[in-house]
């Protein structure tokens, strides 16, 4: 199985800070990476797919990068909505894995 | 509007037996792989099972392999997962997922979720 590693797990942040969040994958996956924002209580947002293409809707703050193994969300200015908690996912083979989760917190 | 809405969870010994649905509205569900997702309370998601568009193939879990079964009824939009032998550590909200694609794949609509507690 992939194994994809998160990091940090835990981040405090300002409202306009710049944001980066790496996701480490076990072994390549070319660009098969999701990326989720997910709300307590509520359901994962796709955020970013096939590494680097913004979800439709999403705001352009959110911006991902990487191939292969190495993966970045960057959130460029970050607002009061975007405190939540992110995942990686992995979509090149079964079992489609996640990372472990990024939690962003209001410093 | 694209939407998924799962049911069937409920509070369930262990050892017992469940039965989840997920209902598709607004999108064409026998174009779709399907997928089920859970999330443990206070921990990440953890990916369940998968089935292809036409219910030819499933994928599972190791921890729920040969416990839990996916299936879908494509003429009535339908996804379910049952769920035999529940174990205390399968409690989780459960989501099913739309798995989309545009060369690549992702999940791009999720339930809001169905909660399972396994307990005694």
């Amino acid at each position: 199985d992939i194994q994809l590693t998160q990091s940090p797990s835990f981040l405090s942040a300002s409202v306009q800070d710049r944001v980066t969040i790496t996701c480490r994958a076990s072994q390549g996956i070319s660009r098969y990476l999701a990326w989720y924002q997910q709300e307590p209580g509520k359901a994962p947002k796709l955020l970013i797919y096939a590494a680097s293409t913004l979800q439709s809707g999403v705001p352009s703050r959110f911006g991902g990068s990487g191939s292969g193994t190495n993966f970045t969300l960057t959130i460029s200015s970050l607002q009061p909505e975007d405190f939540a908690t992110y995942y990686c996912q992995q979509l090149i083979s079964y079992p489609y894995t996640f990372g472990q989760g990024t939690k962003v917190e209001i410093k | 509007e694209v939407q998924l809405l799962e049911s069937g969870g409920a509070l369930i010994q262990p050892g017992g037996s469940l039965r989840l649905s997920c209902a598709a509205t607004g999108f064409n569900f026998d174009m779709y792989a399907m997928n089920w997702v859970r999330q443990a309370p206070g921990k990440g998601l953890e990916w369940v099972s998968a089935m292809t568009d036409r219910g030819d193939s499933t994928f599972y879990a190791d921890p729920v392999k040969g416990r839990f079964t996916i299936s879908r009824d494509n003429s009535q939009s339908m996804l379910f997962l049952h769920m035999n032998s529940l174990r205390v550590d399968d409690t989780a909200v459960y989501f099913c997922a739309r798995r989309g694609w545009l060369s690549f794949y992702y999940f791009d609509v999720w339930g809001k979720g169905t909660t399972v507690t396994v307990s005694s």
